[in-house]
C-alpha cells in the first residue's frame, strides 16, 4: 500500500519567493497533519485537519505560512514570503479516526526545505 | 499543558547489549503513547504505541515500552540491540481534540558500537 506521499523532497530557493509544499495521504485517512522539525524546536505541530476541515493552525508560525486540503486525498502547505529562519524539514502524517480509533499516524519522507 | 521529556540526547550501547531510552510525560487525563523511530532521511515510523490494557506493550523490531503511571513515564527497551538500531527515538503524547494531535520528545539520538 502507497503510504503518505510529500512532494518535493528537497526544495532550495531564496528568500522572498513563495514555496508550496505537497502532501497525499493515506488513501481512506481522516485526518492530516502537518509538522515542522528543526534541530532547536524539535517536531512540532503545525495544523491538523479532519475530514478536510482545519481543526487547529495554534501551530502555524506567522501569517506568512497557510494550509488548504480541498479534497482527502491531497493538501499544501504554502509560505510566502519564505525567510531563512523557515528552513527546516516539514513532515505530513495521516491517520484513520481520532482518540477512540486506536490508529497511529504515518509520516511522510518529508521535504527538507533550504531558504537562502 | 501537555509535554514530553527525553532527558538523554545522545545514547551510545555497544552491539548486543541491551537498551532503554526514557520518557517522561505530563498529561492530565489518561495518555495515548507513542514511541516513533526516525533513520537519516527518512519520516518516522512507529515502533508502539499504549493507549490501555496492559502496561508493557510490545512493538516492532524486538521493542517493548512500560507504562508507569506512577511515574509518568513510558521507558523504551529492547534486550539486544543490532547495529541497525542507531537512529533517532521519538516519544509522542496524543493530545489535542480527541487525543488526535502529537506532542513529542525532542529525541534520543542512539549510536551502537561494535
Amino acid at each position: 500500500d502507497a503510504g503518505v506521499i510529500q512532494s518535493p523532497r528537497h526544495e532550495v530557493t531564496e528568500m522572498g519567493q513563495e514555496v508550496t509544499l505537497r502532501c497525499k495521504p493515506i488513501s481512506g485517512h481522516d485526518y492530516l497533519f502537518w509538522y515542522r522539525q528543526t534541530m532547536m524546536r524539535g517536531l512540532e505541530l503545525l495544523i491538523y485537519f479532519n475530514n478536510n476541515v482545519p481543526i487547529d493552525d495554534s501551530g502555524m508560525p506567522e501569517d506568512r505560512f497557510s494550509a488548504k486540503m480541498p479534497n482527502a486525498s491531497f493538501s499544501t502547505l504554502k509560505i510566502q514570503p519564505s525567510e531563512p529562519r523557515d528552513s527546516a524539514v516539514y513532515f505530513c502524517a495521516s491517520s484513520l479516526g481520532g482518540r477512540g480509533s486506536n490508529q497511529p499516524q504515518h509520516f511522510g519522507d518529508g521535504t527538507r526545505l533550504s531558504i537562502l | 499543558a501537555q509535554s514530553v521529556t527525553q532527558p538523554d540526547i545522545h545514547i551510545t550501547v555497544s552491539e548486543g547489549a541491551s537498551l532503554e531510552l526514557r520518557c517522561n510525560y505530563s498529561y492530565g487525563a489518561t495518555p495515548y503513547l507513542f514511541w516513533y523511530v526516525q533513520s537519516p532521511g527518512q519520516g518516522l515510523q512507529l515502533l508502539l504505541k499504549y493507549f490501555s490494557g496492559d502496561t508493557l506493550v510490545q512493538g516492532i523490531k524486538g521493542f517493548e515500552a512500560e507504562f508507569k503511571r506512577s511515574q509518568s513515564s513510558f521507558n523504551l527497551r529492547k534486550p539486544s540491540v543490532h547495529w541497525s538500531d542507531a537512529a533517532e527515538y521519538f516519544c509522542a503524547v496524543g493530545a489535542g481534540q480527541a487525543g488526535t494531535a502529537l506532542i513529542f520528545g525532542k529525541g534520543t539520538t542512539l549510536s551502537v558500537s561494535s
